[in-house]
């Protein structure tokens, strides 16, 4: 079975400022996918980005990026010139491919972007 | 395309009673999975349909079960319902037609068991 951990429960950051989100995994599995989501407090969870476990390259979505670290499961989102929009709920989730369409989500960091 | 819709989107009930959630994917996504959130547990998931069929379950007892209709639409349902069963119930769907598409999650049903 697979775990997701979010080792920081809550955390803030100036707006304008760059900020830098955890998440450890732990899988047997070689063919995976690996996700953030965000939820805002309207509830809605949006995908923020991405990472298919076969690529080296770490995916980028506008100020949003990550640093997949496989051989350590890591896998920690780096938002860049923090905005007010982006205070959320933030999870880290894990997807393998050969188990349908299961995600499996850690347990979430609160992200606070003050004025 | 519209996005993927859930009703009703607030429910009370008292305990021992059932409920039926139901969740419209987007056009033309046959996946939808289901998962409960609750401020203990997180985020879990319960199951996923594929083409009215069910692929995947999660650890829950049999008193949560589902369903999904030919038009992709998909119910789930709690009988006898517990205190423990408030929560947040979101679904999610997905085209399931490769690894590279993506999930996109309804707003969610805010069930509150009295």
């Amino acid at each position: 079975a697979q775990t997701v951990t979010q080792s920081q429960p809550e955390m803030s950051v100036q707006e304008a400022e760059t900020v830098t989100l955890s998440c450890t995994y732990d899988t047997s599995e070689n063919n995976y996918y690996l996700f953030w989501y965000k939820q805002p407090p309207s509830r809605q969870m949006i995908l923020v980005i991405r990472q298919e476990a076969y690529k080296q390259q770490n995916a980028t979505e506008n100020r949003f990026s990550v640093n997949f670290q496989k051989a350590a499961k890591s896998f920690s989102l780096k938002i860049s010139d923090s905005q007010l929009g982006d205070t959320a709920m933030y999870f880290c989730a894990f997807r393998d491919n050969n188990a349908g369409n299961m995600l499996t989500f850690g347990g979430g960091t609160r992200l606070m972007v003050k004025p | 395309k519209a996005g993927v819709t859930q009703t009703p989107r607030y429910l009370i009930k008292t305990r021992g009673q059932q409920v039926t959630l139901s969740c419209s994917p987007i056009s033309g996504h046959r996946s939808v999975s289901w998962y409960q959130q609750t401020p203990g547990q997180g985020l879990q998931f319960l199951f996923e349909y594929f083409s009215e069929t069910q692929r995947n379950k999660g650890n829950f007892p049999g008193r949560f079960s589902g369903r999904q209709f030919s038009n992709s639409r998909s119910e789930m349902n709690v009988s006898t319902l517990e205190l423990g069963d408030s929560a947040l119930y979101l679904c999610a769907s997905r085209s399931g037609t490769g690894s590279t598409d993506t999930q996109y999650f309804g707003p969610g049903t805010r069930l509150t068991v009295l």
